[in-house]
């Protein structure tokens, strides 16, 4: 049971280039999420997908998009990268039945020179 | 909408001496509320939720948390901290009405050997 999955784990970008984080969760969850979490900051919310089909935005949705694939898998794109996106990224999943919490991936560590 | 407050950024405690981190949150009707806690280098990991019922809460690790509903506290505690509690502690509320999961901006906790 590998929980959830983040790839890449480290990447270093241009500005302006593009590239997707990928997250999969192998535990039939109906929601998931995409943060990023910066000093001092905390964990800040970029999007969010209650169930496969629907996306909404989340705190500071800006400069990204996502794709709920299916429920399993739910990507992150950076399409035009910026210095400001550089952040560790974590991806998350949760039932969000009663009494259930929510599980994190290990994080992707993303760098915009 | 949702937001959480942390009014500690940085703690510094020596082992054996009691820990209490503030957490407050607004939020208009009815609350999820999580603590998290970061090690360094490693991802976020559950100490305590609070869904219904008792708002005393026991975690992992000695650590409990108490909602207070009038006061809009959820704040985290522990008798005698140790030098292994040393990392980054992150407060969390959902909504009961939606799906939104919102982090505060985290406390940093040192326990000096």
């Amino acid at each position: 049971n590998a929980g959830v999955t983040q790839t890449p784990k480290f990447q270093v970008l241009k500005t302006g280039q593009s590239m997707t984080l990928q997250c999969a969760q192998d535990m039939n969850h109906n929601s998931m999420y995409w943060y990023r979490q910066d000093p001092g900051m905390g964990l800040r919310l970029i999007y969010y997908s209650a169930s496969e089909g629907t996306t909404d935005k989340g705190e500071v949705p800006n400069g990204y998009n996502v794709s709920r694939l299916n429920k399993r898998e739910f990507s992150l794109r950076l399409e035009s990268a910026a210095p400001s996106q550089t952040s560790v990224y974590f991806c998350a999943s949760t039932p969000w039945t009663a009494g259930n919490t929510i599980y994190f991936g290990e994080g992707s560590w993303l760098t915009v020179v | 909408a949702q937001s959480v407050s942390q009014h500690n950024h940085h703690v510094i405690l020596s082992e054996a001496a009691s820990l209490e981190l503030g957490c407050n949150y607004s939020y208009g009707g009815t609350v999820n509320l999580f603590w998290y806690v970061q090690y360094p280098g490693q991802h976020l990991q559950l100490l305590l939720k609070y869904f219904s019922g008792d708002p005393l809460v026991k975690g992992i690790k000695g650590f409990e948390a108490e909602f207070i509903k009038s006061k809009f506290s959820f704040n985290l505690r522990k008798p005698s901290v140790q030098w292994s509690d040393t990392a980054e502690y992150f407060c969390a509320v959902k909504g009961n009405a939606g799906n939104m999961l919102t982090f505060g901006g985290g406390t940093r906790l040192m326990v000096k050997p």
